[in-house]
């Protein structure tokens, strides 16, 4: 297994759908954060949960839900989505204290398309 | 608020010669890290490289090295006797001591080796 596990690694929805990302992390680690990567853009931090309390919310719209039930674990769940929020969505896991400051590992991303 | 900025959307080099990529910064901080980050063609973005404000030694990884510069906020990544699996976009970043891993990304820059 791969430390960290990111499905779908594709998904197309319509606007009026309802999904979920899902990431798995295998490291132990007790910190998880979802990025936003569009092409020609900085990756935008979207929320960070430390031992599953959520930490950060950079003023995502509320289409986006996350939810962090346990340490392992992390969703983001999609609904009424826009086509502007087509892009690569990455998860992240660190063990703060433990891991290099800022050493992020990273899963293989959801490739999201809002049609 | 930090930033980060590549202004190199696209960078080519061949198999076996080294190639600089640019990055530069702003922040009012005197302490933080910076990063180079790699993210293959659909692979996991990995740390590649990192260094710490307060070390005036450039950090060095076998082919990788950092050219620091801390009064200019610049913090360029070479790549010596390139390989066909550097290829890959590479993103910059900034992490201020305070905020434990919440890492500022730039736009990243794509890298193609030819052979």
């Amino acid at each position: 297994e791969t430390g960290v596990t990111q499905t779908p690694r594709h998904l197309v929805m319509g606007m009026t759908n309802k999904k979920s990302l899902k990431c798995e992390q295998h490291l132990g680690h007790n910190a998880m954060y979802w990025y936003k990567q569009s092409a020609k853009k900085p990756l935008e931090l979207m929320f960070v949960y430390s031992l599953e309390e959520r930490v950060e919310n950079n003023s995502v719209p509320s289409r986006f839900s996350p939810e962090c039930p346990n340490s392992s674990h992390l969703f983001l769940h999609l609904h009424t989505l826009q086509p502007e929020d087509s892009a690569l969505y990455l998860c992240a896991s660190s063990q703060p204290g433990t891991t290099l400051p800022g050493e992020l590992f990273f899963g293989e991303g959801s490739r999201l398309t809002v049609l | 608020a930090q930033t980060v900025t590549q202004s190199q959307p696209e960078m080519s080099v061949q198999e076996a010669e080294t190639v600089t990529l640019s990055c530069t910064y702003d922040t009012s901080e005197n302490n933080y890290y910076l990063f180079w980050y790699k993210q293959p063609p659909s692979r996991q973005m990995i740390l590649v490289i990192r260094q710490e404000a307060y070390k005036q030694q450039n950090a060095t990884e076998n082919r990788f090295s950092v050219n620091f510069q801390k009064a200019a906020k610049s913090f360029s990544l070479k790549i010596s006797d390139s390989q066909l699996g550097d290829t890959a976009m590479y993103f910059c970043a900034f992490m201020a001591p305070f905020n434990t891993d919440k890492l500022i990304f730039g736009t990243g820059t794509r890298l193609q080796v030819f052979p």
